[in-house]
This record gives structure tokens, sequence and C-alpha cells, in this order.
């Protein structure tokens, strides 16, 4: 069974450009989440789909952030325009029913 | 609404002693918790996870955890520690049961780093 793809998995660009994050999850999952992961934190939610519903992104900066999630299977995240703060690691993990499989993640650097 | 703390954001052990990495939670619907593991620049690996039935669940590498309902803790150990188990450790739950498995958000602690001393 293939895991979560991301790409890419490193990315650096300069403040107030834009990003863009692309996952595909397990093949047969409803569930796909997106966190972002601060150096030295835990991962934060920042949107979490049910098919192609949103379900929670309460913590998603909706100024600068945005996500969709195409025909219920693929997910881009984007980021325009990026700010400083905003370096950390991006995971997308996806889920059946019970626990949620990760992908390796996009470490963006914002300079 | 669910939350998890870590009780220590740094454990540091000899290679051969207990690992015991602690994990409690709050959670307004019975809870599915979890522990995931983490290297370096790679994603979170599932170590192990409770849903229902037995309180005393078994993952891979040598861990298990138990769930305490009356503690509301969900704490990790291992026997014996091994080099290799050196990483980031990090507890998780989800609800269950309402608007169904798929609405319920899966929130993470902060995390525990497992230094492995030789």
């Amino acid at each position: 069974e293939a895991g979560v793809a991301q790409s890419p998995r490193y990315k650096i660009i300069e403040k107030r450009q834009s990003v863009a994050f692309w996952c595909n999850p397990i093949s047969g999952h409803a569930t796909l989440y997106w966190y972002q992961q601060i150096l030295g934190q835990g991962p934060k939610l920042l949107i979490q789909f049910q098919n192609n519903g949103v379900v929670d992104d309460s913590q998603l900066p909706k100024d600068r952030f945005s996500a969709e999630r195409l025909k219920g299977v693929d997910s881009t995240l984007k980021i325009q325009p990026a700010k400083l703060e905003d370096s950390a690691v991006y995971l997308c993990a996806s889920s059946s029913r019970t626990e949620a499989f990760f992908g390796q993640g996009t470490r963006l650097t914002v300079v | 609404a669910q939350s998890v703390t870590q009780l220590g954001s740094h454990v540091s052990v000899s290679e051969g002693a207990l690992v015991l990495l602690r994990c409690n939670y709050s959670s307004s619907v019975p809870p599915y918790l979890f522990w995931y593991v983490q290297y370096p620049n790679q994603g979170l690996q599932l170590l192990l996870k409770y849903t229902t039935g037995a309180t005393l669940v078994k993952g891979i590498n040598g861990f298990e955890a138990e769930f305490k309902k009356s503690e509301t803790s969900f704490h990790l150990t291992k026997p014996s520690a091994h080099m290799s188990d050196a990483a980031e450790y990090f507890c998780a739950v989800k609800g269950f049961g309402g608007q169904g498995e798929g609405a319920q958000k899966l929130v993470f602690g902060q995390g525990t780093r497992l230094t492995i001393n030789p």
C-alpha cells in the first residue's frame, strides 16, 4: 500500500512570495489533515477535510493560507504572501477511521 | 474538545534502562489515543494506539502504553532502551462518536525528545 505522498520536500522562498504544497493521500482515505510543525513544537492542525468538505479550519490563518481538496483526493496548501514566521515543516496526513498516516513533510524556509 | 499534555520536553536515559514518557489528555468524548515517533527530517510514524478494549496496548519496537481512564493518562514505556530509540515522541488524542471519526480532530502534545546515553 502506497503511503501519503508530499511534494516538494524542501522549499526556500523570500518573504512576501507565494508557495504551494501538494499532498496525495492513501487511496480510499476520506479524512485529510494539514499540520504545521514549528521547530521544537508539536504539530498544529491547520485544516481537516472529510472527503472534499472542510471539517475544521479554525487555526488556519485565512488572510494568507488557503487549502483545497480536489474531488476528495489530492490536496494543495497555499501561502500568499509568506512571512518569516511561516518557516516550518508542513505535514499532510490521511485517515480512514482511527489512526492517521503521515507523509514525509515539506520543510519551508522563509528568508 | 481534546487536548494533550506531555510532561517533560526532554527525557534522557541510559542504554538498557527503562523508558517512561508521560502523557495526560482531556477529551469531551471517549478518546482514541496514539503515540507517534518522529526521526529527524521525517514524518510521524505510529508506534501504538488505543481505541477500545484492552487498556494495555503493545506497539512496535518493544513499546507499550496503558490507558488509565481514572487518571486520564496514556504513558509510554519500554523496559530496555536502545540507542535507536533516540527520537521525538508525540502523544495524540482523537475523540470518537458524535459526527463520526472523520469529523473528530486529531490533537497532538508538544512532544518529548528522548536521548539515549551509551
